[in-house]
């Protein structure tokens, strides 16, 4: 399967902890999107990250990519009950399609 | 400059009808991606089209599913006949381009729902 793979599966924290999620693929890929979805609802873009990056930053946010490792992972700092959701990345190729992982689900306890 | 839009947000069905879902791209755009997302997994590619073709069908069900994306209007996937298990959060995705670093903006989804 080309299918990305994220773990933990579940995470949960106090409120203010940091929290750090990955990713792996197993493919070259252009680049790497995370997004954020709240139950039930849609998708939220949070970053994307080339593959000739290696960091890139947004506020409380820091995402990271290892070509070599085929993986990447997604840190956010000073959590926030608001910050609740699962948290998806998704790799795109050449051939244009996003692959996205089953997630990640968050749950910060305030 | 509008985002991707969607509809109808949510859509009910009895088993044996069609549901139709609408997506208009943001502007300027002319690819178009469709995703399901079933409860608890993330979204599985569907489809990929440009104006009046159809790229990429390969995560698409070969029967009572079909999607266009006309030179004029929206994109529409097309469920025939259906059955519960179609119940899904269906998202469209668009971007400018193909290429390199191409990014994909979401819409807010359709959620259909099969009585």
């Amino acid at each position: 399967s080309q299918q990305g793979e994220e773990d933990p599966q579940a995470l949960s924290i106090q409120e203010g902890e940091n929290a750090t999620m990955n990713c792996s693929y197993k493919t070259s890929i252009n680049n790497l999107q995370w997004y954020r979805q709240n139950s039930g609802r849609g998708l939220v873009h949070l970053i994307l990250i080339r593959s000739n990056e290696r960091e890139k930053h947004s506020g409380r946010l820091r995402v990271t990519l290892d070509t070599s490792k085929k993986s990447s992972s997604l840190l956010i700092t000073a959590s926030r009950a608001a910050d609740t959701a699962s948290y998806f990345c998704a790799y795109n190729t050449n051939a244009g399609k996003s692959t996205f992982g089953d997630g990640t689900t968050l749950t910060v306890k305030p | 400059n509008a985002g991707v839009m969607q509809n109808p947000r949510h859509l009910v069905r009895r088993r044996g009808q069609e549901a139709r879902l609408r997506c208009s791209p943001m502007k300027g755009h002319s690819h178009v991606y469709w995703y399901r997302q079933l409860p608890e997994e993330g979204l599985k590619f569907m489809v990929y089209l440009q104006k009046e073709n159809i790229i990429d069908e390969s995560g698409m069900p070969k029967e009572r599913f079909s999607a266009e994306f006309p030179k004029e209007g929206p994109s529409i996937l097309r469920i025939q006949q259906v059955v519960r298990g179609d119940s899904a959060a269906y998202f469209c995705a668009s971007s400018p381009s193909r290429g390199e670093y191409n990014e994909q903006f979401f819409g807010p989804g359709t959620r259909l729902t099969v009585l």
